[in-house]
């Protein structure tokens, strides 16, 4: 069974801050998406990284993986409000096609 | 709208009956996932299909649970005699095939869920 570790469990910060949180695994994954969900929504998909040491942006929002492919961060630069939400990660193994999620972290960006 | 949709967006029933929920995925995408999401926790895998076939189905998926995707379009999932401990969130999701100059990953892309509460 493939385990993803997501840290920290909770983040709350004031507008204008930069945080990172993680995703970590003793699996190597083939590829590891990211997701922000709403209450009461599904996830939505933020940007899928399958090779070990990319780096991908997207606006404020600065994904990367790991170079053994187990492990993955994301950074946001000056968080917004809007930015408030539960930040999913999850990793595909074997090319299963089937994704095993992390338990998330909820973020809160304080205006 | 062309995203993923469920239905019904809630649903409350009483222990003992059996309910069905319906996801019509994206057009086209050839694969279709059903997950289970829980206060506090990430979307555990149920099952999922590839056209009309069931390739795999979750140990914790008991026998009172069963999903169809007849025609490879729409997929039900149905829970016969509900218990408490099955109140939870049920998300639907579809990928594409993958691109010709990659054969993986398989982005999923979410419905809004299914909202399940057991009394």
């Amino acid at each position: 069974t493939q385990l993803l570790e997501q840290s920290p469990q909770f983040l709350s910060i004031q507008e204008g801050e930069n945080l990172t949180v993680y995703c970590n695994s003793s699996s190597v994954f083939s590829s590891l998406q990211w997701y922000r969900q709403e209450p009461g929504e599904g996830p939505v998909l933020l940007v899928t990284v399958v090779t070990g040491g990319e780096v991908k942006k997207l606006k404020r929002l600065t994904f990367q993986f790991g170079d053994a492919r187990k492990d993955s961060s994301l950074h946001i630069t000056a968080a917004q409000p809007g930015d408030t939400g539960l930040y999913l990660c999850a990793g595909e193994a074997n090319n299963a096609g089937k994704s095993t999620f992390g338990d998330g972290t909820t973020l809160t960006v304080k205006p | 709208d062309t995203g993923v949709s469920q239905d019904p967006r809630h649903k409350i029933t009483k222990r003992g009956q059996n309910v069905t929920f319906r996801c019509d995925p994206i057009s086209e995408h050839n694969r279709l996932y059903w997950y289970r999401q829980t206060l506090g926790q990430g979307p555990e895998f149920l099952t999922y299909f590839q056209n009309e076939a069931q390739l795999e189905k979750s140990r914790l998926l008991s026998d009172r649970f069963s999903a169809e995707r007849p025609k490879g379009s729409f997929s039900t999932l149905e829970i016969q005699r509900t218990e408490q401990g099955d109140s939870a969130m049920y998300l639907c999701a579809s990928s594409p095939p993958p691109g010709p100059l990659r054969l993986w990953p398989y982005e999923q892309y979410f419905g809004p869920g299914t909202r399940l509460t057991v009394t």
